[in-house]
Formats: C-alpha cells, sequence, structure tokens
C-alpha cells in the first residue's frame, strides 16, 4: 500500500473549519484514501473514504486531487472533542490498513 | 451499526505469566480480524492478520510463538500474549472486516499492563 505524509501537528479555532493535508504521490490507481481518528486512549474511529471524487458526510468531507496525488480532510466547525490524531492511509479494497503517524490536531477554545 | 468489541479493555499481569485479549464482531462476521499494537504517542503497528478457520499471517518481525492468534470462528479472535515481560505492556487494538461493503471496524483496544 502507498505511503502517506502528514504534518505532524495542527491547531484550529473552536468553531473554524479544520483542514488536514495528506500526500500520498504514489498511490496507485484502484487504491482508495481513507481518513481515521483517534481520541487518546481509544480505538480509531472511521470517518470518510474515497477513491477519486470528493465525498462529504456527517462529520466531514474529503477533497481529492485530480491527480489522486494528494488530498484533504475538512471538518467544517471544528469543536473541543474532534481534538485527535487524523490518521491519512491508502489501501486496496479488502487488504489491512498500515498506519502513518497521522496528524495531532488541537482545537483550540 | 457494526460493533467490534475487545475484552479486557485493561489488564495486569505478572511478568512470566500469559494473558489472552478477545475481539469479538457483535453483529456481523468477520471473516478476516486485524492486530495492531500501540506504544505511547506512538502510531498503531500491524502486529498479524487472521483469517477464520486458518494460521494467521503475521507481520516482519513480530515473533508468532510469543503472540499466538486464534480465529477460530466467524465472530471471535482472541490474541494470547506468552511469558508477558514490561516491555509488552501497550495498548492492543483488534479490527474486523466484514458486514456490508466488507468495511473494517476497530475495536477500543485493550491496555496491557505487565508488572
Amino acid at each position: 500500500d502507498a505511503k502517506t505524509t502528514q504534518p505532524p501537528s495542527m491547531d484550529c479555532a473552536e468553531g473554524r473549519a479544520a483542514n488536514l493535508p495528506c500526500n500520498h504521490s504514489t498511490i496507485s490507481g484502484n487504491e482508495y484514501v481513507y481518513w481515521y481518528r483517534q481520541i487518546h486512549s481509544q480505538g480509531p474511529q472511521y470517518i470518510i473514504h474515497g477513491l477519486k471524487n470528493n465525498e462529504t458526510n456527517e462529520m466531514a468531507s474529503l477533497i481529492i486531487t485530480e491527480d489522486r496525488k494528494s488530498s484533504t480532510l475538512i471538518l467544517p466547525h471544528a469543536t473541543l472533542r474532534d481534538t485527535a490524531v487524523y490518521y491519512c492511509i491508502v489501501r486496496l479494497t479488502g487488504n489491512q490498513f498500515y498506519f502513518g503517524t497521522g496528524t495531532s490536531l488541537t482545537v483550540i477554545p | 451499526g457494526a460493533v467490534v468489541s475487545q475484552h479486557p479493555s485493561r489488564v495486569i499481569c505478572k511478568s512470566g505469566t500469559s494473558v489472552k485479549i478477545e475481539c469479538r464482531s457483535l453483529d456481523f462476521q468477520a471473516t478476516t480480524m486485524f492486530w495492531y499494537r500501540q506504544f505511547p504517542k506512538q502510531s498503531l503497528m500491524l502486529m498479524a492478520t487472521s483469517n477464520e478457520g486458518s494460521k494467521a499471517t503475521y507481520e516482519q518481525g513480530v515473533e508468532k510463538d510469543k503472540f499466538l492468534i486464534n480465529h477460530a470462528s466467524l465472530t471471535l479472535s482472541t490474541l494470547t500474549v506468552t511469558s508477558a515481560h514490561p516491555e509488552d505492556s501497550s495498548f492492543y487494538i483488534c479490527s474486523a472486516k466484514g458486514g456490508q461493503g466488507n468495511t473494517i471496524y476497530f475495536g477500543e483496544g485493550s491496555w496491557l499492563t505487565v508488572v
């Protein structure tokens, strides 16, 4: 599975949009982009995933560039409960997840 | 929605003893389960992949005789840490693949402390 690169940490003001970038320049055509987050001492929580098109659900939006070499996870109105480590993972359907180092997002009151 | 449950959530054991952690898929059949280990302030490291009814596949560097994985049914996988030592103290997380769309769901994790 392709490797991803994420900034180690980010801050975001409460109520503002949090934009978390991810580079996956070696992604192959049939690999999906997944986002999970992990709040301290809990198991990872699924957020969203996509292949080519932008995706939106009740938690977040996923913007994937046309060349698929990078993506951005958008939390539209960050709350204090969104403070967590966010993992961007690219994966072939059916394969296991390999986690990178993720981005530690801190939402500031 | 689908839920993966781990038990126990926290366990303390003495050095040299063995401890078993269970991972259950509560409302779907999991053909494949995965075990991860996470040390403080580090990312999740995949330890092994287990398919129901067959031997687990271990990642490079993971001792299969120390971390015994059994996936005897479509809803249960167990990880047994044998002859545990303090350096095995960690957060162990399982995930299960199944349900609609063959999605992967993660458990809540199990804290192991070896004293």
